[in-house]
């Protein structure tokens, strides 16, 4: 069955520093991969979605990658804030098609001040 | 904040209480979903809706039973819930043609 896993050890990262989170899969060839994020107590809310044909996207201080051979998504923050301390959820279309979703467990990321 | 609100934010029930969640989108889609998220564990799906019509039910014990009256509305009655019920319950809408979801705040769930 299709296995989605991110890191369940949190991230502590200085401000100002990269912050980059990692995304397998298993048992599965998506055509497309999602980020969210997600602060306590409330809902994910989407960052970026990149297709299996683009290699990276940006989006403000934000850079994912998506490699279909190492099975890997990577998620990047430049210059981390403080604010951006939440968890970051992998997201895949599940393989028994139509439009729905699997999500992982996410990463909780800290930036220290 | 995203287009899709739910009531109540937090709910305290008794085993034998029945209760009721609502969902409510003004993004226009037409498909609507019902998550539970427990303690480090990945979003578990529900309930799906595309166009009022339900169209997943991930075997959800009958104690959750889902509404949709229409496209924009969704909710979730609730009854002789148990402890390990306790969790905090998603609504998230998209377009039915859409791998995107926008989600609520969520109701966080507590049975005693």
């Amino acid at each position: 069955s299709q296995k989605i896993e991110q890191n369940s050890e949190a991230l502590n990262i200085q401000e100002g520093k990269t912050a980059t989170l990692t995304c397998n899969y298993t048992n599965y060839s998506p055509a497309y991969l999602q980020w969210y994020r997600q602060d306590p107590g409330r809902g994910p809310v989407f960052l970026l979605l990149i297709r299996e044909n683009e290699k990276e996207k940006r989006k403000e201080r934000l850079k994912v990658t998506f490699d279909t051979t190492l099975k890997q998504s990577l998620f990047h923050i430049t210059a981390s804030q403080p604010a951006d301390s939440a968890t970051y959820l992998c997201a895949l279309p599940r393989n028994t098609g139509g439009f729905k979703t699997i999500f992982g467990a996410g990463t909780r990321l800290f930036v220290k001040a | 904040e995203t287009g899709v609100t739910q009531t109540p934010r937090h709910l305290v029930m008794g085993m034998t209480n029945k209760k009721s969640l609502k969902c409510e989108q003004h993004l226009g889609h037409n498909a609507m979903y019902w998550y539970k998220q427990s303690a480090k564990k990945p979003l578990e799906l529900m309930f799906v809706y595309n166009f009022k019509e339900q169209t997943e039910n991930n075997s959800v014990p009958s104690r959750f039973s889902p509404e949709c009256p229409n496209s924009s509305h969704l909710f979730l009655h609730l009854h002789t819930l148990q402890p390990e019920d306790s969790a905090l319950y998603l609504c998230a809408s998209s377009q039915e043609d859409s791998y995107t979801q926008y989600f609520g705040p969520g109701t966080r769930l507590t049975v005693l």
